[in-house]
């Protein structure tokens, strides 16, 4: 069975840094692309980045040079680093799997959401 | 990488058909067919509904159908049921090489 399971958020002051994982169960990470979600408290979804199984990375340009995604395939883990954290970076993120193949295009298995919030 | 346009909300009866379209540019839904719909309960993760403009993952009911014409995308549902009283997003692909999703649409069954 599929499982995604997301944990290191909580509460960061503005400029802070936060690393997020997502521990995986029921599949590989590095056999398919995985991505980051976020939904501000009352919002839409946001798509933040991605990872593809051979390991390019893309980000979404309101994180693009203060967040960083990477997998550990020992761990079958996948990571979020964020730094330079700011108020509206405070949002629920969801690790979410996408298939083996092709250009991200939709997800499949999603974890349960750790919660960030940026205040002072 | 603007969101995708959809309505803010929807309604319908039980029983009833209703459509949620999901307009892009022709930089992204107009381009691909990488659109795919959730559908999105209070407080809990997204379920994907439709993949690649029509397609149903194994488990979702045959009433939800997708489709879509230039740049907009549209999800169908028929046959309301209670059940379906949720959040709707869709999403696509972009040249940017990035995903963008809709601002959501919230379904409501009168």
């Amino acid at each position: 069975e599929v499982q995604l399971v997301e944990t290191g958020g909580g509460l960061i002051q503005p400029g802070g840094s936060l690393r997020l994982s997502c521990a995986a169960s029921g599949f590989t990470v590095s056999s398919n692309y995985m991505s980051w979600v976020r939904q501000a408290p009352g919002k839409g979804l946001e798509w933040v980045s991605v990872i593809y199984s051979g390991g390019s990375t893309y980000y979404a340009d309101s994180v693009k040079g203060r967040f960083t995604i990477s997998r550990d395939n020992s761990k079958n883990t996948l990571y979020l680093q964020m730094n330079s954290l700011r108020a509206e970076d405070t949002a629920v993120y969801y690790c979410a799997r996408g298939p083996r193949v092709g250009a991200i295009s939709f997800f499949d298995y999603w974890g349960q959401g750790t919660l960030v919030t940026v205040s002072s | 990488q603007s969101a995708l346009t959809q309505p803010a909300s929807v309604s319908g009866s039980p029983g009833q058909s209703i459509t949620i379209s999901c307009t892009g540019t022709s930089s992204d839904v107009g381009v691909f067919n990488y659109v795919s719909w959730y559908q999105q309960h209070p407080g809990k993760a997204p379920k994907l509904m439709i993949y690649e403009v029509s397609n149903r993952p194994s488990g979702v009911s045959n009433r939800f159908s997708g489709s879509k014409s230039g740049n907009t995308a549209s999800l169908t549902i028929s046959g309301l049921q209670a059940e379906d009283e949720s959040d709707y997003y869709c999403s696509s692909y972009t040249i940017s090489t990035t995903l963008v999703f809709g601002g959501g649409t919230k379904l409501t069954v009168l």
